[in-house]
């Protein structure tokens, strides 16, 4: 089945320790995103890459970071900077320069 | 002021109603326009994608999109409980190699058995 994968699905962690966060996609996609979703509010784009190698911030980048080794693999940290790190993350993917994005089912991160 | 407005609900219907979701929105560069239905701890699943003004149909839903008024809506014809869920509007511009959509917060709407 071609799609998006996040593991793990629920995920607990300690205040001061990084994270990372795992998205796969076999839909030989060429730009995958994270976003971050918290309750009543909307999507809000973390980083995005559009490329192998290359990849942007988005609108709340600080205290995360990521890699983009290979065109199907796309890890985002969770670093012990950023602030307020339990919400709902979300990976997505699409054709590159096509407006159609599609996501994962999500990895749930609480930090106590 | 956010860029995209959307009534949070929670909205109750009983089964086989209409339901009408709206967006307003600021940005006038936006073109494209999407719906997405999201289950409770589950992904975004994209339902409807529109370019431009105008209408678009599929099955039980109904996009419509007035630039003019930057107003956009989800009718559901129909609903049935397994219709219980949020439903996000995005949207984005022609501009920009990088295609960063804009989310609604999300409209939670329930259908009544």
């Amino acid at each position: 089945d071609g799609g998006i994968t996040q593991s793990p699905k629920y995920l607990f962690r300690k205040e001061g320790q990084n994270v990372t966060l795992s998205c796969e996609q076999n839909l030989n996609h060429d730009a995958m995103y994270w976003y971050r979703q918290d309750p009543g509010q909307g999507l809000r784009l973390i980083y995005y890459s559009q490329i192998v190698n290359d990849f942007q911030k988005g609108d709340i980048a600080e205290g995360y970071s990521v890699s983009r080794e290979k065109k199907e693999s796309f890890p985002l940290t969770v670093t012990s900077a950023q602030k307020n790190p339990t919400a709902f993350y979300l990976c997505a993917s699409s054709e590159n320069d096509r407006v159609k994005q599609y996501f994962g089912p999500g990895t749930r991160l609480t930090v106590t | 002021q956010k860029e995209v407005e959307q009534d949070p609900g929670p909205l109750s219907v009983p089964e086989g109603a209409i339901v009408s979701l709206n967006c307003t929105y600021s940005n006038s560069a936006f073109q494209y326009f999407m719906w997405y239905r999201q289950y409770s701890r589950k992904g975004p699943e994209l339902l409807m994608y529109t370019y431009s003004s105008g209408n678009k149909e599929d099955g039980r839903f109904t996009a419509q999109v007035d630039k003019s008024s930057k107003y956009i809506s989800l009718f559901i014809r129909d609903s049935q409980p397994s219709d219980s869920a949020t439903y996000l509007c995005a949207m984005t511009s022609t501009s920009g190699s990088a295609r960063q959509l804009t989310f609604g917060s999300g409209t939670q709407l329930t259908v009544l058995p």
